[in-house]
């Protein structure tokens, strides 16, 4: 199956401070991008759905000013954490589309952000 | 608010038997589901995936099942190996929405 890269896999930062994760797709054009959330034992939530070249849309109770993504290319998407909290420690995952909704979602291997 | 979810949290297999995963969805405007493997600290993994105009589809050991009557689908794994040890979701996409769903997940644990 296609390629999704992630990036870092794991993260430490202070709070008060931003992170950037990236998401790239490696041999295939992501039109849509997803980025989700994952605390410990528990499933994954969508936090927002991305577009090349257009602006996030964003789930219900995510705040979109905290939580930045940017789509600039058709293969890569930055999710940034602004001022990160003790609260934002969570396992963040990317995932990627080619083309169509019904089709395969390729997933990034994950980052592991914790705040201290 | 419409959800995927699953039967049971956990399963436990003794290692060459087969497994059975539930998963039972509420949205009637969903016609395209997938089955993700995710072990721990790692991102979900492909198993297999079914549209909603088919009941059945068979992989590598993997089985998928879909009854929309009931809104139920199942993923069977064929003579259960320790490599098949992870957490288990299905999750749903609607017709012609690109957000994919998933459900809570199944632990599946293989002895040995």
């Amino acid at each position: 199956g296609a390629v999704v890269s992630q990036h870092p896999s794991w993260v430490i930062c202070k709070s008060g401070t931003s992170v950037k994760i990236e998401c790239r797709s490696l041999d295939f054009q992501a039109t849509t991008m997803f980025w989700y959330r994952q605390f410990p034992k528990q499933s994954l939530m969508l936090m927002a759905t991305s577009n090349e070249g257009s602006k996030a849309t964003y789930e219900q109770g995510v705040e979109k000013d905290k939580f930045l993504i940017n789509h600039a290319s058709l293969t890569l998407s930055t999710l940034t954490v602004t001022s990160a909290h003790p609260e934002d420690s969570s396992f963040y995952i990317c995932s990627a589309r080619e083309g169509q909704a019904n089709t395969e979602a390729f997933f990034g291997q994950g980052t592991r952000l914790t705040v201290v | 608010g419409e959800s995927v979810g699953l039967h049971l949290p956990t399963l436990s297999v003794q290692e060459g038997d087969n497994s059975i995963i539930n998963c039972a969805y509420s949205n009637s405007a969903s016609d395209y589901f997938i089955w993700y493997k995710q072990e721990s600290g790692k991102g979900p993994q492909f198993i297999i995936d079914i549209r909603s105009n088919m009941d059945k589809r068979q992989g590598q050991r993997v089985t998928v099942l879909l009854n929309k009557t009931v809104k139920h689908l199942s993923l069977q794994i064929a003579a259960t190996q320790p490599g098949d040890s992870a957490v288990y979701f299905c999750a749903e996409n609607r017709a012609n929405d690109y957000k994919l769903s998933f459900g809570a997940g199944t632990t599946v644990t293989v002895r040995a």
